[in-house]
């Protein structure tokens, strides 16, 4: 089966940081885009950041870019998200997410991990 | 950039069908063909259900389609089942974000 485990969430100081990561399985992890997706208990969901197979290419959204890093280790099927200067408006549930194919690029996810929740606050 | 606009709610009676709009832009939705919808139950992760305007993963009822006409794309599902009920969220590709998704749409099986 196709699967991706979420772990690293929980409660962050203001300012402080926090690595998620995403372990893949079931499929070949090295071939495909990998993305991070948000979502505020009760809102809807928001996207946050894209890498591409090789991690050469990377991209966030405006309201994180400067603090969030993507990355990913093909070799342990591990994808990351480092995240510094947090903020209590970054708390929310973390979702990794893998690009339906490699075959062509495309803009849709599945499978979707769990998610892990991220909470700042003091 | 805003989100995609969808109706928060919609509800309909087992058997019937019901349909979530969801509009954005010549700058996103009406640009590009690459429409997907996702579900999403109570405290879990969100299922792919249409991808690409109009395509259904294996495994999802050929009771959910998928259109787009202009700015505006729609997910319909006929015969509705208690199970249908969940959330649902539309996203397309942008350049400005990559992908936008809409605030969600809350459907109600009566």
């Amino acid at each position: 089966d196709v699967q991706l485990v979420e772990s690293g969430g929980g409660l962050v100081q203001p300012g402080g940081s926090l690595r998620l990561s995403c372990v893949g399985s079931g499929f070949f992890f090295s071939n495909y885009w990998m993305d991070w997706v948000r979502q505020v208990p009760g809102k809807g969901l928001v996207w946050v950041s894209h890498i591409n197979s090789d991690g050469t290419n990377t991209d966030y959204a405006d309201s994180v870019k400067g603090r969030f890093t993507i990355s990913r280790d093909n070799a342990k099927n591990t994808l990351y998200l480092q995240m510094d200067s947090l903020r209590a408006e970054d708390t929310a549930v973390y979702y990794c997410a893998r690009r339906g194919s490699f075959v062509r690029r495309v803009h849709w996810f599945d499978p979707w991990g769990q998610g892990t929740l991220v909470t700042v606050s003091s | 950039q805003s989100a995609l606009t969808q109706p928060a709610s919609v509800s309909g009676s087992p058997g019937q069908s019901i349909t979530i709009s969801c509009t954005g832009t010549s700058s996103d939705l009406g640009a590009y063909n690459s429409v997907s919808w996702y579900q999403q139950h109570p405290g879990t992760a969100p299922k792919l259900v249409i991808f690409d305007v109009s395509n259904r993963p294996s495994g999802v009822p050929d009771r959910f389609s998928g259109s787009k006409s202009g700015n505006t794309a729609s997910l319909t599902i006929s015969g509705l089942q208690a199970e249908d009920g969940a959330d649902y969220y539309c996203s397309s590709y942008t350049t400005v974000t990559t992908v936008l998704f809409g605030g969600g749409t809350k459907l109600t099986v009566l």
